[in-house]
């Protein structure tokens, strides 16, 4: 069983609008969130954390946290080309230390 | 604060043969973590380590190995490789002292096995 989902996408959007990126996770004893971005032959670049439900804003970045629906989002209000990336949602905490990462979801901004 | 090191940034090898990784964490870190990212399973988490003790351990082969030094600096070891161990292997640091800690990555080293 997966332990945290992602669309893999691709998701395409227009340059100006809002991209909006899902996940969801199966341990119900995660305790924190991340948001990771990611470009194509680099490393993740954390963009966001978030560990109690509701909604965390930074920038254009909001990330959204739903403990009961075991669901997490991230928002990019006014999407950019240089937001073009891999998007990698990842949880940890419950019992151990480790980051558990969703598979990802490209998304591609159009100009 | 310079961040989180590692090398060498590219590797290539043939199967039966060893490889070992270094990673140098952001000062001040005692936590390194390893991953294994490939194209078709993502980002696979292999081990952690704190204060020179393996704290946590992924679903990987003995073929794979580990350990830290008691500047944090932390090695990871893959004996005769195979030809699915290419991969991207990351490592990143935390403090490691929370579950709310925030890993910070290093920019990988490439391992091409022929």
């Amino acid at each position: 069983q997966k332990e945290v989902e992602q669309n893999s996408g691709p998701l395409s959007v227009p340059e100006g609008a809002i991209a909006s990126l899902n996940c969801t996770y199966s341990d119900r004893g995660s305790q924190s969130f991340f948001w990771y971005r990611q470009y194509s032959g680099k490393s993740p670049e954390l963009i966001m954390s978030i560990y109690s439900n509701g909604d965390k804003e930074d920038g254009r970045f909001t990330a959204q946290l739903n403990k009961a629906s075991q669901y997490v989002s991230l928002l990019i209000r006014d999407s950019q080309p240089s937001d073009s990336a891999t998007y990698l949602c990842a949880c940890s905490g419950g019992s151990n230390y480790k980051l558990t990462f969703g598979k990802g979801t490209l998304l591609t901004v159009n100009p | 604060k310079a961040g989180v090191t590692q090398t060498p940034r590219y590797l290539i090898k043939t199967r039966g043969q060893q490889v070992t990784l270094s990673c140098s964490p952001i000062s001040g870190h005692r936590s390194v973590s390893w991953y294994q990212q490939t194209p078709g399973q993502g980002l696979q988490f292999l081990f952690e380590y704190f204060s020179e003790t393996q704290r946590n351990k992924g679903n990987f082969p003995g073929r794979f190995s580990g350990r830290q030094f008691s500047n944090s600096r932390s090695e990871m070891n893959v004996s005769t490789l195979e030809l699915g161990d290419s991969a991207l292997y990351l490592c990143a640091s935390s403090l490691g002292t929370g579950l709310t800690d925030t890993q910070y990555f290093g920019p990988g080293t490439r391992l091409t096995v022929l």
